[in-house]
């Protein structure tokens, strides 16, 4: 089983300002590791995703994050946010090999920017 | 290309009742997920299909519940005697078999209210 800990529910974040989330899973097997974003009145939507190769990923947006196999951590940054990143974000893992696409998600951070 | 549609997208119902919720995933897309986000948590996953055929259920998914997907293509979500702690986001997923990445398009999805 896998289990993914998000580990700030809220970040409020000035306009420019860098925004760091933080995720951090547990699994007995590899997972991929992938994070998604919920904007008001929206379905979730993929931001990024860490299937293998480069531990340095670079998603939609100008958002990237790094996968940290040791620290078992796939954390999520951006050097500059916007007004419309105002969001929630999601990190999840999904085991490799496993038939279907069964995602576990974390609790979510919201994002709030203010201007 | 129309994405994940999902109807209908709020219900309001009393304890007691029915309600059925109807996904209809990207044409091209074999598998269907459903999953449940409550009030400040991420998605928890429900059920899911490939194709026709309901291949894993969650122990989320109570006696109360039924899921459909009778031609492989547009899926049902059926609550019988609700409670109110059925109040959630009812949220539905699809991707293509082949693509065993993790990577799922949602709906805007179902958000029941139950009085």
């Amino acid at each position: 089983a896998q289990s993914v800990t998000q580990l700030d529910s809220q970040v409020p974040v000035f306009e420019e300002a860098p925004v760091e989330l933080r995720c951090n899973y547990s699994s007995s097997v590899s997972v991929y590791l992938f994070w998604y974003v919920q904007y008001p009145n929206q379905g979730l939507q993929l931001l990024l995703k860490y299937l293998s190769g480069s531990t340095l990923v670079k998603g939609i947006n100008g958002f990237e994050a790094e996968f940290n196999k040791s620290q078992t951590s796939f954390h999520l940054r951006k050097p500059s946010v916007h007004i419309s990143d105002t969001a929630e974000y999601f990190c999840a893992v999904s085991p490799f090999g496993a038939a279907g696409n069964k995602l576990t998600f974390g609790g979510g951070t919201r994002v709030l920017v203010k201007p | 290309d129309t994405g994940v549609s999902q109807d209908p997208r709020h219900k309001i119902t009393k304890r007691g009742q029915n309600v059925t919720f109807r996904c209809d995933p990207i044409s091209e897309h074999n598998r269907l997920y459903w999953y449940r986000q409550t009030l400040g948590q991420g998605p928890e996953f429900l059920t899911y299909f490939q194709n026709e055929a309901q291949l894993e259920k969650s122990r989320l998914l109570s006696d109360r519940f039924s899921a459909e997907r009778p031609k492989g293509s547009f899926s049902t979500l059926e609550i019988q005697r609700t409670e109110q702690g059925d109040s959630a986001m009812y949220l539905c997923a699809s991707s293509r078999r082949g693509q065993d990445t993790g990577e799922l398009f949602f709906g805007e999805g179902s958000r029941l209210t139950v009085l």
